[in-house]
């Protein structure tokens, strides 16, 4: 079965700083990744996502992330975090045999303060 | 854009009570998902169903139903609500065929039972 485990539960972390948000997945076939964001009082939003090619991906608000297929992780990057990237991240992998259903990880809450 | 409609954001019902929350996506999609969010515990998957009248457990079905009449409408119900069943309910939604991995998600619902 398709699963991620997200290594963090917070982030705490300054303005103007680099971020990793970690997550390492597990499944027994081709894997499609996600990042979603949830800004507060908000839905989720679909940060980036892996399907298949070149395994970095980014988003237009700066955030990368990259399938690393040997160690099983899809960590999520920022060079610069803003205050405005305050919000629950979460990592997910697609389940084939569920209609494409998505297993999700616990979240990482990452607080941006200056 | 596509676009996912909950009927409530914010729903209070006293135990015992049977409660339905709606579910309505604008852009013919084949696939529709209700999950549950509870902190700490990520996104949960209760059902979902890939045709009208088509319907499939996920992860958590006990004490859920749903129904889907309309192709654009998927309803979730909870047959006598309890205590635990205090949550985030958020539903989405994706169309077949190669774009099928993007989940759409609705602003989702909070209802607490008391």
């Amino acid at each position: 079965a398709q699963s991620v485990t997200q290594l963090d539960s917070q982030v705490p972390v300054f303005e103007e700083a680099p971020v990793e948000l970690r997550c390492n997945y597990s499944s027994s076939v081709s894997v499609y990744l996600f990042w979603y964001v949830q800004y507060p009082n908000q839905g989720l939003q679909l940060l980036l996502k892996y399907l298949s090619g070149s395994t970095l991906v980014e988003s237009i608000n700066g955030f990368e992330a990259e399938f690393n297929k040997s160690q099983t992780s899809f960590h999520l990057r920022k060079p610069s975090v803003h205050i405005s990237d305050t919000a629950e991240y979460f990592c997910a992998v697609s389940r084939p045999n569920s209609g494409y259903a998505l297993n999700f990880g616990k979240g990482t809450s990452l607080l941006v303060t200056p | 854009d596509v676009k996912v409609t909950q009927s409530s954001r914010y729903l209070v019902k006293r135990t015992g009570e049977k409660v339905f929350l709606e579910c309505v996506q604008d852009m013919d999609h084949e696939n529709m998902f209700w999950y549950r969010q509870d902190p700490g515990l990520g996104l949960r998957l209760i059902y979902f169903s890939y045709d009208v009248k088509m319907k499939e457990k996920g992860d958590i079905p006990e004490g859920y139903s749903v129904s889907r009449e309309k192709k654009e409408r998927f309803s979730l119900i909870l047959e006598s609500a309890s205590t635990n069943q205090t949550s985030m309910y958020l539903c989405a939604s994706t169309p077949s065929g190669t774009a099928r991995y993007e989940q759409y998600f609705g602003p989702g619902t909070r209802l607490t039972v008391t």
